[in-house]
């Protein structure tokens, strides 16, 4: 079955960088986009980042713009998200999350999650 | 981009009443309209996509309407599993915008 998993979350200061990971497993990674969807404390959802299936298309929330990137390496079955410049705000549980359908494509399978705090 | 705003922000209903959740686009998304269930302490896990298909696996209670700007989210009998935030999402363009989430609550 399908299965994601994140990992690369911890606790940095404000102005550092961290990269995410997310680990794919029983589908054709190669064939589908992949999304970053992330959930502060006790908040709702927000939409991050999204990468085609072959890495040539790429979306950013505009709060991230030029801080975040968003990759994949389809060899290794494997998205990554590097984070730069982070900010008090970008604290969160980030999520992936597989994409089906017409691109960019509704969410439907999610992994765990990685908790990333920003915090001084 | 297209804001997606959602109604009401929470809700308490009795086990077995019909409840309504409504999404509306800022814009036109056709009927790239997504919903999702997020249990307490849980992963958010697909209910409906393109505004009225069920996914696999999910209960015949769920269904989704809507097209355009108007989408409704519809639980004919509400069960104690089914509290949870549920919230919508358009995907027709990148961004995916959320709704803000609608919580859902037994009385």
């Amino acid at each position: 079955q399908v299965q994601l998993v994140e990992s690369g979350g911890g606790v940095v200061q404000p102005g550092t960088s961290l990269r995410l990971s997310c680990a794919a497993s029983g589908f054709a990674f190669i064939d589908y986009a992949i999304h970053w969807v992330r959930q502060a404390p006790g908040k709702g959802l927000e939409w991050v980042a999204l990468i085609s299936y072959d890495g040539g298309i790429k979306y950013y929330v505009d709060s991230v713009k030029g801080r975040f990137t968003i990759s994949r390496d389809n060899f290794k079955n494997t998205l990554f998200l590097q984070m730069n410049s982070l900010r008090p705000e970008d604290t969160a549980v980030y999520y992936c999350a597989k994409s089906r359908g017409s691109f960019p494509g509704y969410l439907d399978s999610w992994g765990q999650g990685t908790l990333v705090t920003v915090s001084s | 981009d297209i804001q997606m705003t959602q109604s009401p922000s929470s809700l308490s209903a009795s086990v077995g009443d019909r409840v309504t959740i409504t999404c509306r686009a800022s814009q036109g998304v056709s009927n790239y309209l997504a919903w999702y269930q997020q249990s307490p302490g849980k992963v958010p896990s697909l209910l409906i996509y393109e505004a009225s298909t069920l996914q696999s696996g999910v209960p015949s209670r769920f269904s989704g309407s809507g097209s355009g700007t108007d989408f409704t989210l519809t639980i004919s009998s509400l069960q104690p599993e089914d509290v949870a935030t549920y919230y919508c999402q358009k995907y027709n363009t990148a961004p995916g915008t959320f709704g803000q989430g609608t919580k859902v609550e037994i009385k």
